[in-house]
């Protein structure tokens, strides 16, 4: 079974703190997503990584950054916290594409529930 | 208009009932498709993939229809277990430049005794 892990169920900070949010996998993925999800507006695309040292923005980038530096493992980093990034982070992973060129399903991690006071 | 739409319920229905969902997507190119069900402070676990022909997992039965471009769900006698909010998830497919999936806001469904 595919498992994805996220470093923290909960985590509380302040505004104006560094956060890291981190994520491993252990099914050699490829590929690796960052979402959040918030209430009426479902689960939102932050940035995502198909490989090492690659990544590229989703839908709502600003205010995150991101690091992968090894293949299992990728990080969401919070600059500069915010009381409106307080929200479920999740992160995901899926394979390579198939044959048909379609891509496979992800899988996500349990989720960080971030509240940023 | 979003990419992916879905009715956000609440669907409230009786144990034993057939259900149904749709989810409208707006990229004519997507390629790949996905049911997730998502349990309340819980992550999206993967429920069936749909296929072009359809397919059918137990009392799950999940179609495609590319020229309305819509996806539907079905789910026969329902149970109280199946409460949750259920995700549809569409993918362009469009090379390295759009990996991620696209997901819905989510239907909720309660089934009740």
């Amino acid at each position: 079974d595919v498992k994805v892990t996220q470093s923290s169920r909960y985590l509380v900070k302040r505004t104006g703190e560094k956060v890291f949010l981190e994520c491993v996998q252990d099914m050699d993925h490829e590929n690796m997503f960052w979402y959040r999800q918030d209430p009426g507006l479902g689960l939102r695309l932050i940035y995502f990584s198909y490989d090492v040292k690659m990544k590229e923005k989703g839908d709502i980038p600003e205010g995150y950054s991101v690091s992968r530096e090894k293949k299992e493992r990728f990080s969401l980093i919070l600059e500069s916290a915010s009381t409106n990034q307080t929200s479920m982070y999740l992160c995901a992973s899926s394979s390579s594409p198939n044959r048909g060129g379609g891509y496979n399903e992800q899988f996500f991690g349990p989720g960080t529930r971030l509240t940023v006071l | 208009r979003k990419e992916v739409e879905q009715d956000p319920g609440p669907f409230n229905v009786p144990e034993g009932a057939t259900v149904a969902f749709n989810c409208t997507y707006s990229n004519s190119a997507s390629q790949s498709f996905f049911w997730y069900r998502q349990d309340c402070r819980k992550e999206p676990k993967l429920l069936m993939s749909v296929y072009s022909s359809g397919n059918e997992d137990g009392r799950f039965t999940a179609q495609l229809n590319r020229a309305s471009q819509y996806i539907s769900l079905l789910i026969r006698d329902s149970k109280l277990s199946d409460s949750a909010t259920y995700l549809c998830a569409v993918n362009i497919g469009t090379g390295t430049g759009r990996r991620a999936l696209t997901f819905g806001s989510g239907t909720r469904l309660q089934v009740q005794p």
